[in-house]
């Protein structure tokens, strides 16, 4: 079976673009979290999406946004970039919002 | 903030030694759980351990949780080169919510 699929693998923006970042959760998941990994630190949460529902928001401006699809595919979307938005983003499943999270091997996004 | 703490932030040792990473947190948890992280790729999920088990075990990896003293430790035996990654350990509060908090993680180099 898949695992979680993230898309694109990089990606280069100014300051002040816009930015959409994808992910696709296992099959079966009905769950998706997407998380910020800046270098040197733990994943720190973003939101938390189940049922296509918001269950979940971490501390993040309100430039972050996100939405989960019928098919409980999930973007992530980050206005007016700022060079700290520069970090690697993560997504993650679960069947039901709790428990184990699998993550996709990221997006590293790079913000000049 | 981060929950949970690791330490130490690095840890070096040679091939065949055992590693371990210890790791605190602040408030009630549900379960602990402990990821891996190669090369700033996404996690992988080690083991999850509840608040009401003391200790589990999976291969080569032992981890305890002292729900008393709020920490946590994680033990690799018999190291291999290939356990060079960065571990994570990530907690959700009993206080309702689910969404895992990670940690800064711990640096593990084994030398072959």
């Amino acid at each position: 079976d898949a695992g979680v699929t993230q898309s694109p693998t990089h990606l280069i923006k100014t300051r002040g673009q816009q930015v959409t970042l994808r992910c696709s959760p296992i099959s079966g998941h009905k769950s998706v979290s997407w998380y910020q990994q800046v270098l040197g630190q733990g994943p720190q949460f973003i939101f938390q999406y189940y049922e296509k529902e918001e269950r979940g928001r971490g501390n993040f401006p309100d430039r972050f946004s996100a939405r989960q699809f019928p098919n409980y595919s999930s973007e992530l979307n980050v206005n007016a970039l700022l060079l700290g938005d520069s970090a690697l983003y993560l997504c993650a499943s679960t069947p039901q919002g709790v428990g184990t999270q699998y993550f996709g091997p990221g997006t590293r996004l790079l913000v000049l | 903030s981060q929950q949970g703490e690791e330490d130490p932030q690095a840890l070096s040792i040679q091939e065949g030694e055992n590693a371990t990473m210890n790791c605190s947190y602040k408030t009630s948890i549900n379960n602990l759980q402990w990821y891996r992280q190669n090369s700033g790729r996404g996690l992988v999920h080690l083991i999850l351990i509840r608040s009401n088990e003391r200790e589990k075990h999976s291969g080569r990896l032992r981890v305890t949780l002292d729900t008393s003293k709020k920490s946590s430790s994680l033990l690799i035996t018999a190291s291999r080169a290939a356990d060079t990654a960065s571990y994570f350990c990530a907690t959700d509060s009993s206080g309702g919510s689910y969404i895992p908090t990670f940690g800064r993680g711990t640096s593990l180099i084994v030398h072959p």
